[in-house]
């Protein structure tokens, strides 16, 4: 079984520009949620999809935002990009949203110049 | 939300148990005990959870307290792959349906085993 699928592993951009990361949850999993990893804050979660709709959302600003397609797959999106923004984007999925377990991906490195 | 307290690091010889503390004095009664591991360049990996009874898996147990305000999470013969920060978190139940929130991760436990 394929585990959680994100894409690209590494990308470059800098100060001002959009960026688009993309996630493949485990077949079957209609649950996708993403976080934003960094040495200073740690594991901070950003947001949770359901059924193409966001469920929850944690504390960032209106720049990060998300979507859900109705195959579950998951884009999220970070517009003018700021140097603090660089971190490591991972994405986690699981069968519906409930208490149970989350399998998350490799992520996705992305670093602002 | 519910925090959690964990030490910063602990150390543990190969093939000898490791037990990891975790506090939650303000746990509610919906909160479920998460506990995930991440080694270096990978994403996190679901370890165990529970609600109030102790867990077991094939990978590590977790005993939880009576009053629920403390768990260990028990790797019964670490190995070297054991090595890893370990997160201790508290997840409720949002969604009658069934939904949960995100997970807030703390510090974790620096989990450093010698051969």
């Amino acid at each position: 079984k394929a585990g959680v699928t994100q894409t690209p592993r590494y990308l470059i951009k800098t100060r001002g520009q959009q960026v688009t990361l993309s996630c493949s949850p485990i077949s079957g999993h209609r649950s996708v949620s993403w976080y934003q990893q960094t040495p200073g804050q740690g594991l901070q979660f950003l947001f949770e999809y359901f059924s193409e709709t966001q469920r929850n959302k944690g504390n960032f600003p209106g720049r990060f935002s998300g979507r859900q397609f109705s195959n579950s797959r998951s884009e999220m999106n970070v517009s003018t990009l700021e140097l603090g923004d660089s971190a490591l984007y991972l994405c986690a999925s699981q069968i519906q949203g409930d208490t149970g377990e989350l399998f998350f991906g490799e992520g996705s490195r992305l670093t602002v110049l | 939300d519910a925090k959690t307290t964990q030490p910063n690091s602990m150390e543990s010889n190969e093939e000898e148990p490791v037990h990891l503390p975790c506090n939650h004095s303000t746990i509610s009664g919906t909160d479920y005990i998460h506990w995930y591991r991440q080694l270096p360049s990978q994403g996190p990996e679901y370890v165990i959870h529970g609600l109030t009874s102790n867990v077991n898996n094939r990978m590590a147990s977790l005993a939880i307290a009576e009053d629920r305000k403390s768990s260990t999470l028990i790797l019964h013969r670490a190995t070297l792959r054991d090595a890893a920060v370990y997160y201790c978190i508290l997840r409720a139940l949002m969604y009658s349906g069934g939904g949960a929130d995100g997970l807030t991760f703390g510090k974790g436990t620096h989990l450093i085993i010698q051969p």
